[in-house]
C-alpha cells in the first residue's frame, strides 16, 4: 500500500479564499483523523471518522472548518473563508479497527497551508 | 479529561550518549501509551508503544518505561545516532475493547538534537 495520501502538499492562498485539503486513507482502515500542527499549539485533533461517520468534531475550531468523508477511500477538509491564523500543517491519519491488535495511527505527509 | 505533559521541549545530546524524554498523564484510566517520531517534513510515525499491564518494553536501542502509580512514562534512546534527530511525541489513551472509538491525547513534543 502507498500509505496515507494527501494533496496538495503545499497550498498558498489569500485570506478569504476557500481551501480544500484531500486525503486518501490506507485501504481497509476504518478510522480517519484530521490533525493540525502549529508551533504554538502543537498537534491538535480536529475531527475523526469511523466508517465514514464523524465521531468527534469537537476539535474543529470554527464553523469555517468542515470535513466530509463521502466514502471509505476519500475525505476532505474545507476552510471557507480562510484566515492567516489557519496557516499550519494539516495531517490526515488512518487506523484499522481497534481490538487490541493494531492501534497504530498512520500519518500522511501533510499539507502545508499558508494563508496570506 | 486527559492531559499529557512532555519534557523537555528541546534536548541536545552528544552522539553515542543516551536520551530520555518524560511524559506525565492525568487520567488514571489511561492504558495505552505510544511514542511517535516526526522527521523534518514528514508525518509522525509510531516507534514504540506500551500498555498499562507492563512496566517496560524494549526494541533495539529504544525502550519505554511506565510508572502507573506516578502516572508517568519515559522514552529512552541509547547509543544515539544522527538519524535519531527528530521531534518525538508521547500520547495517552484509554482503550476499551468494547469501544474502539478512542482518540490519542498528545504531548507537546520534544525536539531531539544529536550533536556529532
Amino acid at each position: 500500500d502507498a500509505g496515507v495520501i494527501q494533496s496538495p502538499r503545499h497550498e498558498v492562498t489569500e485570506m478569504g479564499q476557500e481551501v480544500t485539503l484531500r486525503c486518501k486513507p490506507i485501504s481497509g482502515h476504518d478510522y480517519l483523523f484530521w490533525y493540525r500542527q502549529t508551533m504554538m499549539r502543537g498537534l491538535e485533533l480536529l475531527i475523526y471518522f469511523n466508517n465514514n461517520v464523524p465521531i468527534d468534531d469537537s476539535g474543529m475550531p470554527e464553523d469555517r472548518f468542515s470535513a466530509k468523508m463521502p466514502n471509505a477511500s476519500f475525505s476532505t477538509l474545507k476552510i471557507q473563508p480562510s484566515e492567516p491564523r489557519d496557516s499550519a500543517v494539516y495531517f490526515c491519519a488512518s487506523r484499522p479497527l481497534a481490538g487490541g491488535i493494531e492501534e497504530t495511527q498512520y500519518f500522511g505527509p501533510g499539507t502545508r497551508l499558508l494563508v496570506l | 479529561g486527559e492531559n499529557v505533559e512532555q519534557h523537555p521541549s528541546t534536548l541536545s545530546v552528544q552522539e553515542g550518549d543516551s536520551a530520555v524524554i518524560k511524559c506525565t498523564y492525568s487520567d488514571s484510566a489511561s492504558n495505552y501509551f505510544p511514542w511517535y517520531k516526526q522527521e523534518l517534513g514528514k508525518g509522525p510515525q509510531l516507534i514504540i508503544d506500551i500498555r498499562s499491564n507492563v512496566g517496560e518494553k524494549k526494541d533495539q536501542r529504544i525502550a519505554v518505561t511506565l510508572n502507573k502509580t506516578a502516572k508517568h512514562f519515559s522514552l529512552h534512546i541509547t547509543e544515539t545516532q544522527p538519524e535519531d534527530s527528530a521531534v518525538y511525541f508521547c500520547a495517552a489513551s484509554n482503550i476499551a475493547l468494547s469501544n474502539s472509538n478512542y482518540q490519542l491525547i498528545w504531548g507537546a513534543g520534544t525536539k531531539l538534537i544529536i550533536k556529532p
